[in-house]
């Protein structure tokens, strides 16, 4: 069926080096795509959104880069901070035709922050 | 604005026991979720709600119930508690959507549920 999935379960980062998080998701009509952060013992927080007619965003530390042709959606943070440290998901949207706003959610990354 | 808060943070229940876990959100949005997180994977859409008195099915709905009496309360009941039931529980709400815009979930801590 279709799904959202990643690629890098545990990525480890030097702190204050970029991190790069990637997402696959293979449903062609997801038109929403967001990004959410994990901390332990939390509810999913959100980071950014983006909507299909774009390719990337930018948001404070955070950009998120779209490509439809082959259906990857990644989450860069620039400066990396032990405040990062987290896990992260990515999520996927197919605007609702009957009712609901659905979100697909992906298995999750964490993040590990090295000072 | 308390955003969206969930009762119990923690809940120990015997296999065939009975329990309801309460979502409530002050941002008066139209949607309402229950999902399920269990290790190493992503969140499921158990149930979910588009407005007062509605309620609908999600992913993996088997074993719970929910009612949606107020707009701003979202119940989740296990009837008869199983062990494949231990998991974190999320409730998340989101406004409503209009034509094919599409809304933020925002969630809240969570419920940690143990089946013995």
């Amino acid at each position: 069926g279709e799904s959202v999935g990643l690629h890098l379960p545990t990525l480890s980062v030097q702190e204050g080096d970029n991190s790069i998080i990637n997402c696959a998701y293979s449903n062609s009509a997801s038109d929403y795509f967001i990004w959410y952060k994990q901390e332990s013992g939390k509810g999913p927080q959100f980071i950014i959104d983006i909507r299909s007619n774009m390719d990337k965003r930018q948001g404070q530390r955070v950009t998120v880069l779209l490509n439809k042709t082959v259906k990857h959606l990644s989450l860069q943070i620039a400066a990396t901070q032990p405040g990062d440290s987290a896990v992260y998901f990515c999520a996927e949207n197919v605007s609702f035709k009957a009712a609901g706003n659905k979100l697909t959610f992906g298995g999750g990354t964490r993040v590990l922050v090295k000072p | 604005n308390a955003g969206v808060t969930q009762t119990p943070k923690f809940r120990v229940l015997k296999t065939g026991q009975s329990m309801t876990l309460l979502c409530a959100q002050d941002m008066n949005h139209e949607y309402m979720y229950w999902y399920r997180q269990d290790p190493g994977m992503g969140l499921r859409l158990i149930h979910y709600s588009v407005g007062e008195g509605t309620t609908a099915k999600g992913e993996v709905p088997d074993g719970y119930n929910v009612s949606r009496l107020k707009k701003q309360n979202f119940l989740l009941g296990l009837e008869s508690a199983a062990p494949s039931q231990t998991s974190v529980y999320f409730c998340a709400s989101s406004s409503r959507t209009s034509g094919r815009s599409v809304e933020t979930q925002y969630f809240g801590p969570g419920t940690r549920l143990l089946v013995l």
